[in-house]
């Protein structure tokens, strides 16, 4: 198994420019979730889904769009970036489990906006 | 709306020593985990806690729960350098299997 993984590694923006942050998982979890982190702070939630089909906000969406099609893959769209949305993004699984909600991250995308 | 807060956020110590890592928690919750970020690199995790009282050890770190107490502690026992990174708690708040962070506590484990 692959785990969660991310692409592209590394992007430069330029303000005003959008991108789609790819973000898949094999091991089958309902659950998938983006997060973004600041440097030395910890994670904010930006979009979740608990399955195809479904998603909603977490705590700082603004800028931001996700779509889920698959159970797979969870892709997150910078619309009309900005230097604030400037962060390492992290994207995460969990399965449907009746009790507790390990999460396994992907290695994250670097994104610069100048 | 839960707060996690952990402390301290910054940790040196030398290797040999011991020391521990609070982290509290604002609402109601017996899930908390704990995970280890090396500089650069992604979250992995290292505890997850299910119950009051849990206990779990790997190492030289041991994480307890108290949900009435809403707090977690990562304790670590005789540091080596290789556990310098930072460590996060993230607590379960029940919607949605959300998890909120702590700020990280940022260790530095020194010769």
């Amino acid at each position: 198994n692959a785990g969660v993984t991310q692409t592209p590694k590394f992007r430069i923006l330029k303000i005003g420019q959008s991108m789609t942050l790819q973000c898949t998982q094999d091991m089958n979890h309902n659950y998938m979730y983006w997060y973004r982190q600041d440097p030395g702070m910890g994670l904010k939630l930006i979009y979740y889904s608990v399955g195809a089909g479904i998603t909603d906000k977490g705590e700082v969406p603004n800028g931001y769009n996700v779509s889920r099609s698959t159970t797979e893959d969870f892709p997150l769209r910078l619309e009309l970036a900005a230097p604030s949305q400037t962060s390492v993004y992290f994207c995460a699984s969990s399965p449907r489990l009746a009790g507790g909600n390990e999460q396994f991250f992907g290695p994250g995308t670097r994104l610069t906006v100048l | 709306e839960l707060k996690v807060e952990q402390n301290p956020l910054f940790l040196s110590m030398q290797e040999g020593k011991n020391y521990t890592i609070y982290c509290n928690y604002s609402t109601t919750s017996d899930r908390l985990y704990w995970y280890r970020q090396d500089p650069g690199k992604s979250l992995e995790s290292l505890f997850v806690l299910l119950s009051n009282g849990a206990v779990k050890q790997e190492g030289r770190l041991m994480a307890s729960l108290d949900t009435k107490a809403r707090l977690s502690t990562l304790h670590i026992t005789a540091a080596v350098h290789d556990l310098s990174a930072t460590y996060f708690c993230a607590v379960d708040g029940g919607s949605a299997r959300q998890l909120t962070f702590g700020s990280g506590t940022q260790l530095t484990v020194l010769p």
